[in-house]
């Protein structure tokens, strides 16, 4: 399984974009990149996913770069409900699975 | 959306006795679930791939008689925490996927289990 790696924490103002990065650098060619959110005490919660295209849903928009080493989730438009650690994960359709690495704890301020 | 559903939310019970988690997909069937354990400030872990109809998969270190589980049915899979202590006391969270290959796995709202 690829390797991820985040930023341990971030900071974003209430109303304003925020930008979480993600490195997966040794990402395999059959394998996409899913994000999901945890907030506290709460299942995770799927946002996106894609494999080389940006996507975007009602929810976030997902950039790739071309050489699929490393994507950036983007929520338009932060509220405080949107406090989360938020994880950035490959993964392959043949193992089905999903492999949590430790995330990027967004903090939304009002 | 694809909902799944976890029952109890939280369950207190003592030590040496013995829990079950079900956990539902309301809405699809599901031939694979997923069970996780998370602790406190900790990232999900992996435990098992349960799948309808076979023996569930284990990951590497997980106790498969400790963490029994049972895959029934194509919306139904149940982990059953044996003899419990309190070092089992965390937070157990399945997910399901709706199809298959690429498909999202969706969550279920996790239960909290404290072994006194």
């Amino acid at each position: 399984d690829a390797k991820t790696t985040q930023p341990t924490s971030m900071d974003c103002a209430e109303g304003r974009a925020a930008n979480l990065p993600c490195n997966h650098s040794t990402i395999s060619g059959n394998e996409y990149v899913y994000w999901y959110r945890q907030i506290h005490s709460q299942g995770p919660q799927y946002i996106i996913h894609g494999l080389k295209n940006n996507e975007t849903n009602e929810m976030a928009s997902l950039i790739i770069t071309e050489d699929r080493k490393s994507s950036t989730l983007i929520l338009p438009h932060a509220t405080l409900r949107d406090t989360a650690v938020y994880y950035c994960i490959p993964r392959s359709g043949a193992t089905n699975k999903l492999i949590f690495g430790t995330g990027t704890l967004l903090a939304v301020q009002p | 959306g694809a909902v799944v559903s976890q029952h109890p939310s939280w369950v207190i019970c003592k030590s040496g006795t013995s829990v079950k988690i079900e956990c539902r997909s309301l809405d699809f069937q599901a031939t694979t679930m997923f069970w996780y354990r998370q602790f406190p400030k900790k990232s999900l872990m992996l435990m098992a791939t349960s799948n309808e109809g076979s023996k569930a998969t284990y990951e590497q270190g997980v106790e498969k008689d400790k963490f029994l589980i049972n895959h029934a049915s194509l919306t139904l899979s149940t982990l059953t925490v044996t003899s419990a202590h309190p070092e089992d006391s965390s937070f157990y969270i399945c997910s399901a996927s709706e199809g298959q290959g690429y498909s999202p796995l969706h969550f279920g709202n996790g239960t909290r289990l404290t072994v006194t």
